[in-house]
């Protein structure tokens, strides 16, 4: 069975300040990675996403996340954060097995930008 | 154009009631899916459809929970004989095409309360 962990539940981090948002996965099979985004009020949309080829992606906003498959791990980063980017973010794998389109999600690491 | 849609955006239900959800995917997207997302987690998949097909239905907690896409665009999803432990948020997300790597756009979600 495949799972996420999401490391902190809850960063908090003055404005401008560099950011890491930590998660670690569990599958035997491939797996494509996301990172959701979830701002106040508004429903999920994806950030970024590893599918395959170079290990570090990046998005229009200045995140960017690094796959490690040694450490099974898809930490999402931000050299310097905005207020704007308090939200609430979650980290997903797909699993590339049998055919199935299940993705599983972490249970969210809630980024709160202080001024 | 419009985004995924859902009603209603919120329901209360009395314990043992049958509750139907409703998605509106964006138009012409092939793929479907549901979430269920409890409160402090992170969403849990329920069912996917490509088209009018259900191809993925592993995620259904029980016979209860019934999912159907009549005409591959407007879905429902129905849950029978409510119980407290269903009350969570019910998130759908359409995708334009059907490779598990294409970008999931995710509706405002329906807040079902059981009582």
């Amino acid at each position: 069975a495949q799972s996420v962990t999401q490391l902190d539940s809850q960063v908090p981090v003055f404005e401008e300040a560099p950011v890491e948002l930590r998660c670690n996965y569990s599958s035997s099979v491939s797996v494509y990675l996301f990172w959701y985004v979830q701002y106040p009020n508004q429903g999920l949309q994806l950030l970024l996403k590893y599918l395959s080829g170079s290990t570090l992606v990046e998005s229009i906003n200045g995140f960017e996340a690094e796959f490690n498959k040694s450490q099974t791990s898809f930490h999402l980063r931000k050299p310097s954060v905005h207020i704007s980017d308090t939200a609430e973010y979650f980290c997903a794998v797909m699993p590339l097995d049998t055919g199935g389109f299940k993705t599983i999600f972490g249970a969210g690491t809630r980024l709160f930008v202080k001024a | 154009g419009a985004g995924v849609s859902q009603s209603p955006r919120y329901k209360v239900a009395k314990r043992g009631q049958d509750v139907a959800l409703r998605c509106d995917p964006i138009s012409g997207h092939v793929s479907l899916f549901w979430y269920q997302q409890a409160l402090g987690q992170g969403p849990e998949f329920l069912t996917y459809f490509q088209n009018e097909a259900q191809l993925d239905k592993s995620g259904l907690p029980s016979d209860r929970f019934f999912a159907e896409r009549p005409e591959g665009s407007v879905s429902t999803l129905k849950i029978q004989r409510t119980q407290q432990e269903d009350s969570a948020v019910y998130l759908c997300a359409s995708s334009r095409y059907s490779g598990r790597a294409d970008t999931q756009y995710f509706g405002p979600g329906t807040r079902l309360t059981v009582l």
